[in-house]
């Protein structure tokens, strides 16, 4: 099993471009949540899905950053336009259904110039 | 609504040495507990969790961590640790039961640096 899949690895992007961050969950996973990592806050979760339906997006700090799960096998975490303080790493994980162990990915590192 | 408190942020340790990390937690109702690390570059992977049954739980490189409703505490030790051990430990909560979203909400983190 690969786990769960993130690209890429690292994004080093200017303020105000549009970055796009992928997850591609584990095969028969069917939620999949989005975390952002900062030494200043931690580790928060930024919305969540369970079979491709959004369940609670309300960690989503501003409408600049948007999520979509078009299907069970990948998910995009869009933030448009970007901002230096966006600089974080982004992880995606994903577990059996709401109540089972999460997998995580290895981390999507952003850097916004 | 839930919150943890890791109340390190970071231990050094040396190696085979015992350690503790500490967690509290603050739930209005029933919870299901667990600790993730983090390896430097990676992402978060679970070492144990406590569901229900025995309030000690372990995990298979030697950690466990025992729940304590009346303390609202679910500390991680081992008895001697590695240098293999260096790393970056989260305590994590979730609603238990019918209650349950699925939302964990997770500590911190503590730094164990373990040292030769």
């Amino acid at each position: 099993d690969a786990g769960v899949i993130q690209s890429p690895r690292h994004e080093v992007t200017e303020m105000g471009q549009e970055v796009t961050l992928r997850c591609k969950p584990i095969s028969g996973h069917n939620s999949l949540f989005w975390y952002r990592q900062t030494m200043m806050r931690g580790l928060e979760l930024l919305i969540y899905f369970n079979n491709n339906v959004p369940i609670d997006d309300s960690g989503m700090p501003e409408d600049r950053f948007s999520a979509k799960m078009p299907n069970a096998s990948f998910s995009t975490l869009k933030i448009q336009p970007s901002e230096p303080r966006d600089s974080a790493v982004y992880f995606c994980a994903s577990s059996l259904n709401l109540y089972n162990e999460q997998f995580f990915g290895p981390g999507t590192r952003l850097t916004v110039l | 609504a839930q919150s943890v408190t890791q109340l390190d942020s970071q231990v050094p340790v040396f190696e085979e040495a015992p350690v503790e990390l500490r967690c509290n937690y603050s739930s209005s109702v029933s919870v299901y507990l667990f600790w993730y690390v983090q390896y430097p570059n990676q992402g978060l992977q679970l070492l144990l969790k406590y569901l229900s049954g025995s309030t000690l739980v372990e995990s298979i490189n030697g950690f466990e961590a025992e729940f304590n409703k009346s303390q609202t505490s679910f500390h991680l030790r081992k008895p001697s640790v590695h240098i293999s051990d260096t790393a970056e430990y989260f305590c994590a909560v979730t609603e238990a039961g019918s209650s349950n979203t699925g939302k964990l909400i997770f500590g911190q983190g503590t730094t164990l640096q373990v040292k030769p």
